[in-house]
């Protein structure tokens, strides 16, 4: 498995425009997480995915960011209109959780290469 | 709350030698499970070691080791052996039911 694959991996767009990163999970991983990451907050969990259901938004800074996953080998983060703020690394990450697991992350995340998101 | 503390924001190792990276923790938990992630400067994150609350015995992998102290809420990450390739950001976490936590992390500095 060539692991989860994220794009792209950088990008830079001014302040309003639209920007979609993208991510492909690990074949057969059943959840599927959006962390940010600054200097300032460190890794922050955005949301995350359950067999392609959303499970936990509240990590969502504001209505401008939306987050779909149609199937289980592709997801979307989109933000819009975009802003200087949102400036970050942003991961996409996905596990297995396994049978009896009482939690989507118990065996670890295996992370993406991560998008560098610069609005200007 | 559940809370990950590294008090080290940078340490440093002559290659060849060992080092150890301190985390601390907070929780109420009984079952739970911790992690060290390594973060090189091609930025991917992977994850180096884990450890179940559960079991006593502290984990291994190659020349990566851990201090688990349950009762301490301590686990400390030991590299042996340092190479060149292991500098990096390492970053401790810990996950209880649905929720994950990291550290501020440790920057690793290598010296040849």
């Amino acid at each position: 498995d060539a692991g989860v694959i994220q794009s792209p991996r950088h990008e830079v767009t001014e302040m309003g425009q639209e920007v979609t990163l993208r991510c492909k999970p690990i074949s057969g991983h059943d959840y599927l997480f959006w962390y940010r990451q600054t200097m300032m907050r460190g890794l922050e969990l955005l949301i995350y995915f359950n067999n392609n259901v959303p499970i936990d938004d509240s990590g969502m800074p504001e209505d401008r960011f939306s987050a779909k996953m149609p199937n289980a080998s592709f997801s979307t983060l989109k933000i819009q209109p975009s802003e200087p703020r949102d400036s970050a690394v942003y991961f996409c990450a996905s596990s297995l959780a396994g049978a009896g697991a009482k939690g989507p992350a118990n065996y670890g995340y295996t992370f993406g290469s991560g998008t560098r998101l610069t609005v200007v | 709350a559940q809370t990950v503390t590294q008090s080290q924001p940078e340490m440093s190792v002559q290659e060849a030698e060992t080092v150890t990276l301190s985390c601390t923790y907070d929780t109420s938990e009984s079952d739970y499970y911790l992690f060290w992630y390594k973060q090189p400067p091609s930025r991917q994150m992977i994850l180096v070691i884990r450890q179940e609350a559960y079991k006593q015995q502290n984990a291994t992998e190659n020349r990566f080791s851990v201090n688990f102290q349950k009762a301490a809420k301590s686990f400390s990450l030991k590299i042996s052996d340092s190479q060149l390739g292991d500098a990096a950001m390492y970053f401790c976490a810990y996950t209880g039911g649905f929720k994950t936590i990291f550290g501020a992390g440790t920057r690793l500095f290598v010296k040849a």
